[in-house]
């Protein structure tokens, strides 16, 4: 089974433009979560979606936005890019069942630079 | 807000010692943590988890304590390896993670 991967791998942007990160999930996998990995921030969650819809939210501004597919890829958007999103972005899959408590399978992540 | 933090941002162990590495957490009404291996230029990886119903469980060389008297979480690693050389997160539901304690292997 081929795990969750990740595209692009590396993107380079300047302040202001805006990037779409995609993921695709495990296959069989409902659930995506995307988090923003920094150096001295561990991992910061970003949002959670679940069969197209978007069922858990972190503390990032409006310029983070996500979308996810019927066939449980999703993508993430970030607009008005600033130097501090520079970042490793990282996507997880998981079955997404009730509870929560399922083991998440990460993607090798976006490595974003914004200059 | 709530946080999820380790204790240490680093821990150098011998080869073949025991390891441990502990993480404090605020949230009490927290169900479930996971414990997370990150070894560079690589994603986390899924190391073991536990409910809020229970104090301890064990997987293969690691061990996961949970103390909810004094909102604790602990990872043992049995005859470290230097292949456990990573760091190594933990993490509040699948939401809250910690900044990681770097755990370095000496020969």
């Amino acid at each position: 089974k081929a795990g969750v991967t990740q595209t692009p791998r590396y993107l380079i942007k300047t302040r202001g433009q805006q990037v779409t990160l995609s993921c695709s999930p495990i296959s069989g996998h409902r659930s995506v979560s995307w988090y923003q990995q920094t150096p001295g921030q561990g991992l910061q969650f970003l949002f959670e979606y679940f069969s197209e819809t978007q069922r858990n939210k972190g503390n990032f501004p409006g310029r983070f936005s996500g979308r996810q597919f019927s066939n449980s890829r999703s993508e993430m958007n970030v607009s008005t890019l600033e130097l501090g999103d520079s970042a490793l972005y990282l996507c997880a899959s998981s079955l997404g069942s009730s509870g929560g408590a399922n083991e998440q399978f990460f993607g090798p992540g976006t490595r974003l630079t914004v200059l | 807000g709530e946080s999820v933090g380790l204790h240490l941002p680093t821990l150098s162990v011998q080869e073949g010692d025991n390891s441990i590495i502990n993480c404090a957490y605020s949230n009490s009404a927290s169900d479930y943590f996971i414990w997370y291996k990150q070894e560079s230029g690589k994603g986390p990886q899924f190391i073991i988890d536990i409910r809020s119903n229970m104090d301890k469980r064990q997987g293969q060389r690691v061990t996961v304590l949970l103390n909810k008297t004094v909102k604790h979480l602990s990872l043992q690693i049995a005859a470290t390896q230097p292949g456990d050389s990573a760091v190594y997160f933990c993490a509040e539901n699948l939401a809250s993670f910690g900044a990681g304690t770097t755990v370095t292997v000496r020969a």
